[in-house]
């Protein structure tokens, strides 16, 4: 069954350093996402991204992220100058349409650890 | 700002028992409710999508009932099993908007 596939599955990096985390959406998918999980917290949605722009983001998405789909396989969520509170998980999710019956397919996430 | 609820936040069963759990959500807003099953180290699995009030769905042992007009769906598990342990997300789907999901309730089974 094709699947969503993100990497790395695990980031440290030094606070105001640069990060990208990047995920391939299943093939035929045409809406995609990123959500965080903060340790104990809930699943966070941070943007979603259909026909090649954003369709809406929630305030924690900020100037520091950013997404781009650059070769039409990859989705990539950049975080340009990490803060300790960027520590978290980060999935990736498409979905096919925004039918009322269709889930998003999540991916395994990354976990992000900032120093 | 919508809000999901579940509840328990953590429940422990004993292998072969039955136990239920509860996602609430702001029925004025509905169009459809999601189920995810959330073990660790995985990405969250698909279980159930949900639409209709009244609806009924069932996978395995697993099944799941809604009620759009008091705001509640309940996710059953029958005869807990060890491989059953994992966090059970809902998430409610607005329509054109994003997904809002719940804390999710952790279920451990213990054999």
């Amino acid at each position: 069954e094709p699947e969503v596939t993100q990497t790395p599955s695990h980031q440290v990096t030094q606070m105001g350093q640069e990060v990208i985390l990047r995920c391939v959406p299943i093939s035929n998918h045409l809406y995609f996402y990123w959500y965080r999980q903060i340790l104990g917290q809930k699943v966070e949605f941070l943007v979603s991204f259909y026909n090649n722009e954003i369709s809406e983001k929630s305030e924690i998405f900020d100037d520091q992220f950013s997404v781009e789909r650059p070769d039409g396989s990859n989705f990539t969520l950049k975080i340009r100058s990490t803060k300790l509170e960027d520590s978290a998980m980060y999935f990736c999710a498409s979905r096919p349409g925004q039918g009322p019956n269709q889930p998003q397919h999540f991916g395994d996430g990354t976990r992000l650890s900032i120093l | 700002i919508l809000n999901v609820e579940q509840s328990p936040q953590s429940l422990h069963v004993q292998e072969g028992d039955s136990t239920n759990f509860t996602c609430s959500f702001p029925s004025s807003n509905f169009y459809a409710l999601h189920w995810y099953r959330w073990e660790t180290a995985k990405s969250p699995e698909a279980l159930f999508v949900m639409t209709l009030n009244g609806d009924e769905k069932k996978k395995g042992r697993i099944s799941a009932t809604l009620n759009t007009k008091e705001g509640y769906s309940y996710l059953y598990i029958k005869g807990s099993q060890p491989e059953d342990s994992a966090t059970y997300l809902c998430a409610l789907d607005s329509g054109n908007t994003p997904l809002v999901f719940g804390k999710g309730t952790r279920l451990s089974v213990i054999a």
